[in-house]
């Protein structure tokens, strides 16, 4: 079946750039909402934001001005990119697969393990 | 935005007993609500989509019902699995979906 894996660094110093890759396995990547969310220690989710196969993305307004995401087909991986981190994004990040089906349909099927990242100096 | 407020916060049952879990949206999403369910250390797992379809591989003892703004989900027998947190979610207006903050059900 579909699987996610997240990979990247647990820690990045203030006001740098947090990158994460999602590697899918055992599927298509296409068709789908490929997607971040990160939940604070404690705290619940956030949604960060899609990108599509045809690297059309759609992110959080409240993190607009900061995120940015990107899709290599030819590698099954899709990644974000989240600048000028303060410890307030220090958060389990997690990639999903978001069923693409006619909108507004768009609820998280198939979930990785996630990944800690803290911001810290 | 649309806000979605669960309740209550912590919920305390009995093995076998009913658990039924609230989830109120600000304004209507129709019937475009999703319920998920999160064990400590683990990722959410999709639960209910469309406000009562359960997902592939979820138990009967799920069942998810509502519309408009007020969803609940109710799990008919509590099993020593299903303790865990539960939020929802909706996705009739986005960007961005927005998450419920979240029902712990824990052991009485």
């Amino acid at each position: 079946q579909v699987q996610l894996q997240e990979s990247g660094p647990g820690l990045v110093r203030p006001s740098e750039t947090l990158s994460l890759i999602c590697t899918v396995s055992g599927g298509s990547i296409s068709s789908y909402y490929l997607t971040w969310v990160r939940q604070p220690p404690g705290k619940g989710l956030e949604w960060i934001g899609y990108v599509y196969s045809n690297n059309y993305t759609n992110y959080n307004p409240s993190l607009m001005s900061r995120v940015s995401m990107s899709i290599d087909t030819s590698k099954s991986q899709f990644s974000l990119r989240l600048s000028s981190v303060t410890a307030a994004d220090t958060a389990v990040y997690y990639c999903a697969r978001g069923d693409g089906g006619s909108y507004p349909s768009y609820y998280l099927d198939v979930w990785g393990k996630g990944t800690t990242v803290t911001v810290s100096s | 935005e649309r806000v979605m407020t669960q309740s209550p916060a912590t919920l305390s049952v009995s093995l076998g007993e009913r658990a039924t879990l609230s989830c109120r949206a600000s304004q209507s999403v129709s019937t475009n609500l999703a319920w998920y369910q999160q064990k400590p250390g683990q990722a959410p797992r999709l639960l209910i989509y469309g406000a009562s379809t359960r997902a592939t591989g979820i138990p009967a003892r799920f069942s998810g019902s509502g519309s408009g703004t007020e969803f609940t989900l109710t799990i008919s027998s509590l099993q020593s699995e299903d303790f865990a947190v539960y939020y929802c979610q909706q996705y009739n207006n986005w960007p961005p979906l927005t998450f419920g903050g979240g029902t712990k059900v824990e052991i009485k």
